[in-house]
């Protein structure tokens, strides 16, 4: 079966640093979403994106934190500045269409810790 | 208003009997509603899901129940097996430019004794 794929896994990162977290959607699929999860708590929307552009973003998703397509399969989040709330199960996922009623199929997560 | 309440935070079964997960919803715009499993170390897979003009959707041993009047779904698991023990989400989210923004219930883990 088809899947989404993030690199990488996990990241430790100082205080202040960029991180870039990779993502690598199902092929034929238009539509691209993050999502996070911080321990312990449920999953929250961050951002969906499609043709190229920002569709809906959450009051989490500020100035620091930013998506892109840089090609034609990949799909990256990058947090400019980080901070230590921002460590979190950061989850890329995608969906054929954006209509009610396609699957939203999740990647593995990439676990990332701000120290 | 978009909060979606998911209990029992967390529930013991005991192989072939029924487990019954819970959500409540506010926001009326919601019209989809999907269930999630994650086991530990993956990322949320979709299990079931239902629209509210339905009142229930049954997959194998897993069921929607929906209560559109009440805005509370239910999802249950019969003659639950020790692979079904996971963390279990209930989400819901509205259509149009909205849709991937699915709003998450804080889940449940189910643990599934042999």
């Amino acid at each position: 079966e088809p899947e989404v794929t993030q690199t990488p896994s996990h990241q430790v990162t100082q205080m202040g640093q960029e991180v870039i977290l990779r993502c690598v959607p199902i092929s034929n699929h238009l539509y691209f979403y993050w999502y996070r999860q911080i321990l312990g708590q449920k999953v929250e929307f961050l951002v969906s994106f499609y043709n190229n552009e920002i569709s809906e973003k959450s009051e989490i998703f500020d100035d620091q934190f930013s998506v892109e397509r840089p090609d034609g399969s990949n799909f990256t989040l990058k947090i400019r500045s980080t901070k230590l709330e921002d460590s979190a199960m950061y989850f890329c996922a995608s969906s054929p269409q954006g209509s009610v009623g396609n699957t939203i199929y999740f990647g593995e997560g990439s676990w990332l810790t701000v120290v | 208003q978009q909060q979606v309440k998911q209990s029992p935070q967390s529930l013991i079964v005991q192989k072939g009997g029924i487990s019954i997960i819970n959500c409540a919803y506010e926001n009326t715009a919601f019209d989809y509603f999907p269930w999630y499993q994650q086991f530990p170390g993956k990322g949320p897979a979709l299990l079931i899901a239902i629209r509210p003009d339905v009142s229930e959707k049954k997959e194998g041993r897993f069921t929607i129940s929906f209560n559109k009047s009440a805005k509370q779904f239910s999802l249950h698991i019969m003659d639950s097996q020790p692979g079904d023990s996971a963390t279990y989400f209930c989400a819901a989210t509205s259509g149009g430019t909205s849709y991937g923004k699915l709003t998450f219930g804080q889940g449940t883990i189910l643990t599934v004794h042999p």
